[in-house]
């Protein structure tokens, strides 16, 4: 499967502990996007690399969270002392020079 | 910033019927208005797009409509299948910004 990949794909935390997710985009795309979905709702977005580089971040993305792509190649998204409200899906993108993004799988977490 | 507005949430459609699902945007600089579809459990899957530079575009059974002045585009399906069962979501983008701003989603279910 040469699409973008999640890991975990599920991942259930108590209140206050630290969290890592791990992204791979699609082999050669440049630009990699995290958004956080809720139950019903659209993708919001939450941070955007270009190659290494984080470019973008939404006011959605507290201090409690941050994001790396070193190298340019795979991001991991942490977030630390978990809270209730957290609990989502968190979907990475990927896309090259164009516009058209594509996202993978998901991890769902779930912070009791 | 961008807003994104999308009608209906629900939608039911007999088997071999047309759906049409309507977005409406409030950012002019938004030039990039793709469609997902994201069945239960799944991924958003890219289905379609359309650039502001074009009014319509076809891929088959699914077609996208743009309305610039009117700033709002439309999603239309033909021939409804049951596989066409999901939930849709429209979203816009700004050329410069990275981040596109999702629409709420449209629940279709196809009725055989």
């Amino acid at each position: 499967d040469t699409g973008v990949s999640q890991d975990p794909r599920h991942k259930i935390t108590k209140r206050g502990q630290n969290v890592t997710f791990r992204c791979d985009p699609i082999s050669e795309h440049n630009r990699l996007y995290w958004y956080r979905q809720t139950l019903g709702q659209g993708p919001e977005f939450l941070t955007y690399f270009q190659n290494e580089a984080q470019l973008e971040k939404s006011r959605l993305l507290s201090d409690r969270f941050s994001a790396e792509r070193p190298k340019g190649s795979f991001s991991t998204l942490e977030i630390q002392r978990t809270e209730q409200g957290d609990s989502a899906m968190y979907l990475c993108a990927s896309s090259s020079r164009w516009d058209e993004q594509y996202f993978g799988p998901g991890t769902r977490l779930t912070v009791t | 910033g961008e807003n994104v507005e999308q009608h209906p949430s629900t939608l039911s459609v007999q088997e071999g019927d047309s759906a049409v699902i309507k977005c409406t945007y409030s950012d002019s600089a938004s030039n990039y208005f793709p469609w997902y579809k994201q069945e239960l459990g799944k991924r958003p899957q890219l289905i379609i797009d359309i650039r502001s530079n074009v009014g319509e575009k076809k891929d088959q059974r699914i077609a996208v409509t743009l309305n610039k002045t009117a700033k709002h585009f439309s999603l239309h399906i033909t021939e409804t299948q049951p596989e066409d069962s999901a939930v849709y979501f429209c979203a816009a983008k700004n050329f410069g910004n990275e981040k596109l701003t999702f629409g709420t989603g449209t629940r279709l279910t196809i009725i055989p």
